[in-house]
């Protein structure tokens, strides 16, 4: 089925640890994004990426770092996991114009 | 700058209630907006969307009209279900952000039998 898939869904790790969240799309959409969910606070953009070769900063960027590794796939990186990081992760592309395509999200939780 | 505005929840309704969730907008352009629904475990889908003044967009019995006199979005459906239960999010989208998205804070919806 065409969209967008993230891996993993789940991961449980240590303050300091580090780890990337990956994402794939197979729609040819130029554009991707990493939001994050937190309760009461709606998603918040961390990174995106308007085209293959581009990655710019969004509302919540500290402590995240990210790779378009070609138009297909954009990863998400921390490099030293803090609690404050403890969320739901959605990568999302869009083609312009056509709204967004979510993958399923990743839940992560830092201890 | 651009910005979403969507009525606070929990909203709780019985089966076969109508149901107006809403949603206000800022922008200084002429901006697409966007219903997204997000079912328990699940990423947001798209519900339905407008892309100028006045258009209607609608789908599995959800209406939402752009009105730019009010600047509003507000998403309505005549008779809710139970499976109908979700998290429900307004967006816009225009060339003064990029094409990227700026959504509100979201509202749950729950509707009992």
């Amino acid at each position: 089925n065409a969209g967008v898939t993230q891996t993993p869904k789940f991961q449980v790790l240590k303050t300091g640890q580090s780890m990337t969240l990956q994402c794939a799309q197979d729609m040819n959409h130029n554009s991707m994004y990493w939001y994050r969910q937190d309760p009461g606070m709606g998603l918040r953009l961390i990174y995106y990426s308007a085209s293959e070769g581009t990655t710019d900063k969004g509302e919540v960027p500290n402590g995240y770092n990210v790779s378009r590794l070609n138009k297909r796939e954009f990863s998400l990186r921390l490099e030293s996991a803090a609690p404050s990081q403890t969320s739901v992760y959605f990568c999302a592309s869009s083609e312009r114009g056509l709204g967004y395509t979510f993958g399923s999200g990743t839940r992560l939780t830092v201890v | 700058g651009d910005s979403v505005t969507q009525m606070e929840g929990p909203v709780t309704l019985s089966e076969e209630a109508f149901l107006t969730i809403n949603c206000t907008y800022t922008a200084t352009g002429y901006p697409s907006l966007f219903w997204y629904v997000q079912y328990p475990g699940e990423g947001l889908q798209l519900l339905l969307k407008a892309t100028k003044a006045d258009d209607k967009g609608s789908n599995k019995g959800f209406e939402a009209t752009y009105r730019k006199e009010t600047t509003s979005f507000h998403l309505e459906k005549g008779s809710v279900q139970v499976s109908d239960s979700a998290v429900y999010f307004c967006a816009l989208s225009s060339s003064n952000t990029g094409n990227q998205f700026y959504f509100g804070t979201g509202t749950s919806l729950t509707v009992i039998p």
